[in-house]
């Protein structure tokens, strides 16, 4: 069984430009999350989606970010203008819809650099 | 609002010898706890959780935690650590406060450095 997959494993890009990054969840998981790690700080909540709809987007930090999971399979998130502070990691975890004491299945993460 | 913390940036220790990452947590309810670990270059695995019953929960490649409400503190627990164990360690509240769905707060990590 394929396990979660995220696009690119890196990007650099320069600040003003748009990043698009990928999530392609475990099969039959309608819980995907978003989050994000800058360095050495604590995994922050980004969104929670629940199939194709946004459950809690509370840790979006501005409206440069847009999330988007198409017929609830796999998801986008695009950070355009990009600037240096949204530099870090991005991970993408998915867990099925059967309760609140599932864990999660995560990605790999993208390391995104804003030069 | 949940939150976790874990005090040390890193844990040292020697292949042979017990190990203990610390986690104290924060919650309003009943908390549902998670242990995660992090490999370079992979994504978070997870360990184990504590959601009712023993306080003494057991995971994955031997690891152990132990639940304390009244210290409010889920430390992770492994008696004779290996050079394998060494990695990233997150633990995790699962926010039960949220509306429409569950998302789970992380710690800042401690990296386990165990040496041969």
């Amino acid at each position: 069984e394929a396990g979660v997959t995220q696009f690119p494993s890196h990007s650099v890009i320069e600040k003003g430009q748009t990043v698009t990054l990928r999530c392609d969840p475990i099969s039959g998981h309608d819980n995907l999350y978003w989050y994000r790690r800058v360095m050495g700080k604590e995994i922050k909540f980004l969104l929670h989606f629940v199939k194709e709809s946004k459950q809690d987007e509370s840790g979006m930090p501005n409206n440069r970010f847009l999330a988007e999971r198409t017929g609830g399979t796999y998801s986008t998130l695009k950070v355009q203008p990009a600037e240096l502070e949204d530099s870090g990691v991005y991970f993408c975890a998915s867990s099925p819809l059967t309760g609140a004491s599932e864990k999660l299945f995560f990605g790999s993460g993208t390391q995104l650099s804003v030069l | 609002a949940q939150s976790v913390a874990q005090p040390e940036d890193q844990v040292n220790v020697a292949e042979g010898n017990p190990l203990t990452v610390k986690c104290t947590y924060s919650v309003s309810g009943n908390p549902y706890l998670f242990w995660y670990v992090q490999y370079p270059n992979r994504g978070l695995q997870f360990l184990l959780k504590y959601i009712t019953g023993d306080n003494l929960v057991k995971g994955s490649y031997g690891f152990e935690a132990e639940f304390n409400k009244s210290q409010t503190s889920f430390h992770l627990k492994k008696p004779s650590a290996l050079v394998s164990d060494s990695a990233l360690y997150f633990c995790a509240v699962r926010d039960m406060g949220g509306i429409g769905g569950f998302k789970t707060i992380f710690g800042a990590g401690t990296r386990l450095f165990v040496k041969a």
